[in-house]
């Protein structure tokens, strides 16, 4: 079964709006998590990394004001799409790692962000 | 820049057939690595880690070779179900960094 679980796998949001997609470890705490954006055709970019209890490190060219990340604790972290753009449309995905084993890195199911 | 590079195919092959996927990672110090296969419109899913040595599951063949900085995956006896788009990733230290993905690799095994 999963032990990285993301939430909403799908979404439609208008334009102008904000939509907030959660990241949970199943059993196992992760202080560290990534997040990825993947669109169509092409590779999985990363956008930011997520340290428990701190503030995230972002790739250049990813606005932070814009994809806001909260990692609150240490089986979460959010991340939220302010002001919602059609080009934001894409397949968002996180991933946790995971220190009991190596430092092996599991992913979240994905989810499909659609800005009409 | 670090980077990851693999050929975007696709490949296209019959079932049966043996195929090779190739990537190369620009940054001569990265620690681990790993193949991976993305379907459809799902998440990314480990197929295997790649060691020096080499290591074999089942039909599935990795490699990795330090001095020219490539890793490899060999699928033997293709089946229909192996189409997906295979991914490279590698790490560039070890601790909690992130994976650095190649674009893919898009592979069709045909009946």
């Amino acid at each position: 079964g999963a032990v990285v679980s993301q939430h909403p796998s799908r979404v439609i949001c208008k334009s102008g709006t904000s939509v907030k997609i959660e990241c949970r470890s199943l059993d196992f705490q992760a202080t560290t998590m990534f997040w990825y954006r993947q669109f169509p055709k092409k590779s999985l970019m990363l956008m930011a990394t997520s340290n428990e209890g701190s503030k995230a490190t972002y790739e250049q060219g990813v606005e932070k004001d814009k994809f806001l990340i909260n990692h609150a604790s240490l089986t979460l972290s959010t991340l939220t799409v302010t002001s919602a753009h059609p080009e934001d449309s894409s397949f968002y995905i996180c991933s946790a790692l995971d220190g009991r084993s190596g430092n092996t890195i599991y992913f979240g199911e994905g989810s499909w962000l659609t800005v009409v | 820049r670090k980077e990851v590079e693999q050929d975007p195919g696709p490949f296209n092959v019959p079932e049966g057939a043996t195929v090779a996927f190739n990537c190369t990672y620009s940054n001569s110090a990265s620690q681990s690595f790993f193949w991976y296969r993305q379907d459809c419109r799902k998440e990314p899913k480990l197929l295997m880690s790649v060691y020096s040595s080499g290591n074999e599951d089942g039909r599935f063949t990795a490699q990795l070779n330090r001095a020219s900085q490539y890793i490899s995956l060999l699928i033997r006896d293709s089946k229909l179900s192996d189409s997906a788009t295979y991914l490279c990733a590698v790490n560039w230290n070890s601790g909690n960094t992130p994976l650095v993905f190649g674009k893919g690799t898009r592979l069709s095994v045909i009946a």
